[in-house]
């Protein structure tokens, strides 16, 4: 079973700031996925990458395979950045068919 | 397009009732699942379904039936709730690629919390 940690568990940050977020998994897979669950609890997908590095406005995501280690990062944040933001893989193996999400990272950013 | 949709958006269940929570998509999408989330854990999948007429259990199935009789719809069913069924629960879908649900985009619902009393 693939274990996924997130760090921080919780983050305060004033607007401005850059952020950056980490997800460590334990076995091989075929893509990781990053997530934000809004304040209200939708779940949004910001970012499935497999290799390299994703960037999309203010959020850029980045993955290690070797070191099984992906980092979120946004620059210049802003209150409405504040969410919960989410780590998870999906694992290479053709009967396997499931994610295995991270306990989720709490963002707060202050104006 | 709506995406996805879950129905209802609330529910209190007194313990040994029954209920079906309804997804449904208009994505076209083959895969769909159902997740629960609970605090201080990730979500975790209950069952999922790779096209019309088929389901499979997920990491935590026990409790749950499903049905997926039509491409667009997804039921998660409670023949007798339990406290430990209180939750917010989540439907996903995503579209085919390649055979492996892990390397799809999930396109999620906005939940429905239930508590079971």
């Amino acid at each position: 079973k693939n274990e996924v940690e997130q760090s921080p568990q919780n983050l305060t940050a004033q607007e401005g700031e850059f952020i950056t977020i980490n997800c460590s998994y334990s076995v091989g897979i075929s893509a990781l996925h990053w997530l934000q669950q809004h304040p209200g609890g939708g779940i949004v997908s910001l970012f499935m990458l497999s290799s390299g590095k994703k960037k999309h406005g203010r959020l850029i995501a980045t993955i290690n395979i070797q070191e099984k280690h992906s980092s979120l990062h946004i620059t210049a944040s802003h209150p409405r950045d504040s969410a919960v933001y989410i780590c998870a893989v999906g694992e290479r193996g053709g009967s396997n068919y499931k994610l295995t999400f991270g306990k989720g990272t709490l963002l707060t950013v202050n104006p | 397009n709506a995406g996805v949709t879950q129905t209802p958006k609330f529910r209190v269940l007194k313990t040994g009732q029954s209920m079906t929570l309804l997804c449904a998509q208009d994505m076209n999408h083959e895969y769909m699942y159902w997740y629960r989330q609970d605090p201080g854990m990730g979500l975790r999948l209950i069952h999922y379904s790779v096209g019309e007429g088929t389901t499979a259990k997920g990491e935590v199935p026990d409790g749950y039936n499903v049905s997926r009789l039509k491409k667009q719809n997804f039921l998660l069913g409670l023949e007798s709730a339990a406290p430990s069924q209180t939750s917010v629960y989540f439907c996903a879908s995503s579209r085919q690629r390649g055979g492996r649900m892990g390397t799809d985009t999930q396109y999620f619902g906005p939940g429905t919390r239930l508590t079971v009393l």
